[in-house]
């Protein structure tokens, strides 16, 4: 069974201070997905970026970065140089071939930057 | 080109009401999946469908049902209402042609059950 764990609830920093995001998967498929989404405040979930297993190469977009270890099942997500619009839920998610895209969320990393 | 759009926004029922909810997918998307998201958790996932079929289901009861239809419009319709369904309900829909993992959300409905 997929498992997605955030172990983060709640993180708290100052403007332009970095901020990594913790999120550790569990899966017995070889082929998978992994997701990461913004949920702000309207609730609508805002993809940001997915990867699937057999590219596990870091990747960064703008102030975004991803940083994907298939040897310890994590996927971690930094953002750098935090700014007070990066407030907000932030979800990591993933899809086995297998189960087709039914996705398994995390419990979500609650994001706050103090201006 | 329309997203994923849900309605209606906010609704608010009683405890043994019965309640539809209803998703439009993106352009050209083919697939619709419901999530039900309670307050301070992940979205959970409930069911799949595509091709008017339900094609996968999540751990939920048979008070949630749902539908599709030819246009790939969907609903969810959950009956004798808990007061633990109160939820944010999220639609995705996602199309053959960017792969089917790729899921866009619509805005959700905020149901609460009193």
């Amino acid at each position: 069974a997929q498992k997605v764990t955030q172990a983060q609830t709640e993180i708290s920093v100052v403007e332009k201070e970095d901020v990594t995001l913790d999120c550790v998967y569990e899966t017995r498929d070889t082929t998978y997905y992994l997701f990461w989404y913004k949920q702000p405040p309207s609730g609508e979930l805002v993809f940001l970026i997915r990867r699937n297993s057999f590219d596990e190469q870091n990747e960064i977009s703008g102030r975004y970065s991803w940083n994907f270890q298939k040897s310890t099942s994590s996927f971690n997500f930094t953002i750098t140089a935090s700014q007070v619009v990066d407030s907000a839920v932030y979800f990591c998610a993933l899809t086995e071939e297998a189960a087709g895209n039914k996705l398994t969320f995390g419990g979500g990393t609650r994001v706050l930057v103090k201006p | 080109d329309a997203g994923v759009t849900q309605s209606p926004t906010h609704l608010i029922k009683t405890r043994g009401q019965q309640v539809t909810l209803r998703c439009s997918p993106k352009s050209g998307h083919d697939t619709v999946s419901w999530y039900q998201q309670a307050l301070g958790q992940g979205p959970q996932f409930i069911f799949q469908y595509y091709e008017e079929e339900e094609r996968q289901r999540g751990n939920f009861p048979d008070r949630f049902s749902g539908h599709q239809f030819p246009n790939y419009s969907s609903e969810l319709n959950v009956n004798a209402l808990l007061l633990g369904d109160s939820a944010l309900y999220l639609c995705a829909s996602s199309s053959p042609l960017t792969g089917r993992n790729e899921q866009f959300f619509g805005p959700g409905t905020r149901l609460t059950v009193l």
